[in-house]
């Protein structure tokens, strides 16, 4: 049971290039979100997902897409990379909460450098 | 959604209980109280969750007041190993995600 899954763990990338991180979970979670962790900054939540198909933004989307074609994977997509976009990715998943939001399953992060 | 306010950080020694307290004056009725921690060079993880009164398991105990516009996260005698960020989150996580402020940043000295 490998739980939350993130790739790639590292990427160094040239401004303006384009890539896709990808976040993949086998417990069967309905939502899945992904949040960016900058220095002082704690965790702030980019996009999420309730469900296949469907997504919606967070705190800080601009800059990102997000796609949710298969319940286990969620991807994150910089289609034009900023070196403000230089950050720690986390992908988390859950069940659908039925109280307190509680149980988020976090993977290890993506560090990404825009240079 | 419910602000949450906790030190910035904290200091302990090995052995010691460390006692993190979070203010959250406009909480709702529905919102519960939840503590995650986090490594570094790691995601957070979840630690421990409340309504009201007291909470224990096996890593944290939680007290809530009864007007739980405040809660405290106890740690029992602190090892190296729980050197982390701690964050208070609260919220019902229903109808929007967890909202993650910048934690406390706990520091044990041997």
């Amino acid at each position: 049971n490998a739980g939350v899954t993130q790739t790639p763990k590292f990427r160094v990338l040239k401004t303006g290039q384009s890539m896709t991180l990808l976040c993949a979970q086998d417990m069967n979670h309905e939502y899945m979100y992904w949040y960016r962790q900058d220095p002082g900054m704690g965790l702030r939540l980019i996009h999420y997902s309730v469900g296949e198909g469907t997504t919606a933004k967070g705190e800080v989307p601009d800059g990102y897409n997000v796609s949710r074609l298969k319940k286990q994977n969620f991807l994150l997509g910089l289609e034009s990379a900023a070196p403000s976009q230089t950050s720690v990715y986390f992908c988390a998943s859950s069940f659908r909460p039925t109280r307190g939001g509680y149980g988020y399953t976090f993977g290890s992060g993506t560090r990404l450098t825009v240079v | 959604l419910a602000k949450t306010t906790q030190p910035i950080s904290m200091d302990s020694y090995e052995g010691q209980e460390v006692n993190i307290t979070c203010s959250h004056n406009n909480i709702a009725t529905n919102d519960y109280i939840t503590w995650y921690q986090q490594f570094p060079s790691q995601g957070p993880r979840f630690i421990i969750q409340g309504y009201k009164t007291k909470v224990t398991n096996e890593v944290a105990s939680l007290f809530i007041p009864a007007d739980r516009k405040s809660s405290t996260l106890s740690l029992p005698r602190v090892s190296l190993s729980d050197t982390a960020v701690y964050y208070c989150l609260v919220g019902d996580g229903r109808n929007t995600p967890l909202v993650f402020g910048k934690g406390t940043r706990l520091s044990v000295i041997a």
